[in-house]
């Protein structure tokens, strides 16, 4: 199985609301990112959090980091129609230059 | 500045055919990544290269090759192609463990 894995797989709100989603991995990391991808589009970095770092914020996105516990999640406040995308994230491996992906959340914000 | 470009951009192969699909990048990074993406899936790492001169091999590497051909170039070669190499190839580069800048991908369809 992917060592990072999302959760859950399909996310559906309206716009205005907040959406979360979490990231579970098996291994050591050196750092977490989470990155959108439009429909038949290619992969943009949202943000990335170093694994000696809690929490970073990004505009109206959060980011946390729990190592003790291998997870992670994504938060975006007052979501847009604009942010309807998969989102996934991507451990880069302790000791190496892998960077392993997760299956990704599909998010569907509904006007 | 173009970013990852990544020709082409389509390609349909039969059972057999060989292959190369190109990469370069203008950001002077000193890592790139070749990734597969299949249907409602994350992408797959193929093979990466750390720095120039150097490749490794990702979770999928069976059935393709590489070659870093300078700091901007990193190619990707399938020998001899398979149905099941019916993917979407995505091309990234980063400066070594920060984030990934990625391709628009090549659609590689073998019959």
């Amino acid at each position: 199985s992917q060592q990072g894995e999302e959760d859950p797989q399909a996310l559906s709100i309206q716009e205005g609301e907040n959406a979360t989603m979490n990231c579970s991995y098996k291994t050591s990391i050196n750092n977490l990112q989470w990155y959108r991808q439009n429909s038949g589009r290619g992969l943009v970095h949202l943000i990335l959090i170093r694994s000696n770092e809690r929490e970073k914020h990004s505009g109206r996105l959060r980011v946390t980091l729990d190592t003790s516990k291998k997870s992670s999640s994504l938060l975006i406040t007052a979501s847009r129609a604009a942010d309807t995308a998969s989102y996934f994230c991507a451990t880069g491996l302790s000791g190496g230059f892998k960077t392993i992906f997760g299956a990704g959340t599909r998010l569907f914000v509904k006007a | 500045n173009a970013g990852v470009t990544q020709t082409p951009k389509f390609q349909v192969l039969k059972t057999g055919q060989s292959m190369t699909l190109q990469c370069a990048q203008d950001m002077n990074h000193n890592s790139m990544y070749w990734y597969r993406q299949d249907p409602g899936m994350g992408l797959r790492l193929i093979y990466y290269s750390a720095s120039e001169g150097t490749t490794d091999k990702g979770e999928v590497p069976n059935g393709y090759n590489v070659s870093r051909l300078n700091k901007r170039e990193f190619s990707l070669r399938l020998e001899s192609a398979a149905p099941s190499q019916t993917s979407v190839y995505f091309c990234a580069s980063s400066e070594y463990y920060n984030e990934q800048f990625f391709g628009p991908g090549t659609r590689l369809t073998v019959l």
